[in-house]
């Protein structure tokens, strides 16, 4: 079953802009994973944030976890026309390993 | 991190056939798993890859159809057997490195699957 609901499900933006993706989820969690995937290839790992940090940078990216609220953002500043992809967030089930996927936000980035 | 391989990337079958996807790792690994992508669909997890021993599927999923080996620590592989159109997805394994103190889930490049 999915756990993550994203929104929103598609976003269209121009070259420069900044882009933001929320995730929210159901249960507790121990950590939560975002992945961008290009044109139905194969996941690229961006970020893991850990349940007791609040927020993590890596480069243009920034992904804020509340997990008061059940819910994980990611940013991506000055975006670029190669950041066009599908964008998943991911959560833990328990210490199991398995991964849960949210339904994914397709961002569009018009040069 | 680890490097994850697929072999085919892409295949197109008859229904009724069966395919078998290699997933290959570049360092050991705990942890390896097969995912599910239908078409415009996020990921569903089929099962986890254990070592030496039988898949674990997830509800939904079962052996006859989607047996799973894991000889080793690096490798593994999901074969799709009797295929249908409904069978029509993007596979993916994934894996979590053995060392490195880390959760992070790696992923291959994907096996695009057409059924006739």
């Amino acid at each position: 079953s999915q756990q993550g609901e994203e929104d929103p499900q598609a976003l269209s933006i121009q070259e420069g802009e900044n882009a933001t993706m929320n995730c929210s989820y159901k249960t507790s969690i121990n950590n939560l994973q975002w992945y961008r995937q290009n044109s139905g290839r194969g996941l690229v790992h961006l970020i893991l944030i850990r349940s007791n940090e609040r927020e993590k940078h890596s480069g243009r990216l920034r992904v804020t976890l509340d997990t008061s609220k059940k819910s994980s953002s990611l940013l991506i500043t000055a975006s670029r026309a190669a950041d066009t992809a599908s964008y998943f967030c991911a959560t833990d089930e328990g210490n199991t390993g398995k991964l849960i996927f949210g339904q994914g936000t397709t961002l569009q980035v018009k040069p | 991190s680890a490097v994850i391989s697929q072999k085919p990337s892409r295949d197109i079958c008859q229904r009724g056939t069966s395919l078998t996807i290699q997933c290959q790792v570049d360092s050991q690994v705990t942890m390896m798993f097969w995912y599910r992508q239908q078409p415009g669909q996020s990921l569903t997890l089929i099962a986890t890859a254990n070592q030496g021993s039988e898949a674990t599927y997830e509800s939904g999923f079962v052996i006859d159809k989607f047996p799973i080996s894991r000889p080793n620590l690096t490798f593994s592989t999901l074969t799709v057997s009797n295929m249908s159109p409904e069978d029509s997805s993007i596979y993916l394994c994934s894996a979590t490195p053995a060392s490195g103190g880390t959760d992070t889930q790696y992923f291959g490049p994907g096996t695009r699957l057409t059924v006739l």
